[in-house]
């Protein structure tokens, strides 16, 4: 089964500041990743997933932007941030099987 | 996008049986019925899922309607360690596999 590993565990930046989320996979190849944010007391919401190396697709028009480098490694950046960035964000795999998701535990990120 | 009602909350005592519901009218032919779960600042959890016929691992049970267009979630024997937001998403085959989170149904153990 897949892990991931997601840091930090929680981040305070001021607004204006860049971001830089890393989460890394083990125990699969070629999954499709995700990022999720959960704004405080809501649901989860899709920010950006990727298929494969260099394939980024944007759910939510943001400040935010995701890479995909090599085949096990999902970033979420922000050039600026914004008071509105704050949440949970949450990475997450799937192996492109029926089988399950797998999430990370999460950043929490308040911007200040 | 086919989407999924769950009740707000509910609440079980300690011990007994739950039966979470999910509201799927307009699930397609090829939609798979996930249900995750989430526990206080951690990240969902992924607990059942199927496609037609009732499924059953170490932690729940996922009955489905015949129809398909509802379900339930059974969890034979709540803990405390229960209490949590579960949600019932239905994953679009042709979408990359991606998950729709709603709101979810906030279940409370009391003990």
């Amino acid at each position: 089964s897949q892990t991931i590993h997601q840091w930090p565990a929680t981040l305070v930046q001021p607004v204006g500041s860049p971001l830089s989320l890393e989460c890394t996979v083990e125990g699969t190849s070629n999954p499709n990743l995700y990022w999720y944010r959960q704004a405080a007391g809501r649901g989860l919401q899709l920010l950006f997933y990727s298929v494969g190396i260099g394939q980024i697709s944007s759910e939510v028009p943001q400040n935010l932007s995701a890479s995909r480098p090599q085949d096990r490694q999902f970033i979420l950046s922000s050039k600026k941030l914004l008071l509105s960035d704050s949440g949970f964000y949450l990475c997450a795999c799937h192996p492109g099987t029926t089988y399950g998701y797998t999430f990370g535990s999460g950043t929490r990120l308040t911007v200040v | 996008d086919a989407k999924t009602t769950q009740p707000n909350s509910m609440e079980s005592n300690e011990e007994e049986p739950v039966h979470l519901p999910c509201n799927h009218s307009t699930i397609s032919g090829t939609d798979y019925i996930h249900w995750y779960r989430q526990l206080p600042s951690q990240g969902p959890e992924y607990v059942i899922h199927g496609l037609t016929s009732n499924v059953n691992n170490r932690m729940a049970s996922l009955a489905i309607a015949e129809d398909r267009k509802s379900s339930t979630l059974i969890l034979h024997r709540a803990t405390l360690r229960d209490a949590a937001v579960y949600y019932c998403i239905l994953s679009y085959a042709n979408a990359g596999n991606m998950l729709t989170f709603g709101g979810g149904t906030r279940l409370m153990v009391k003990p």
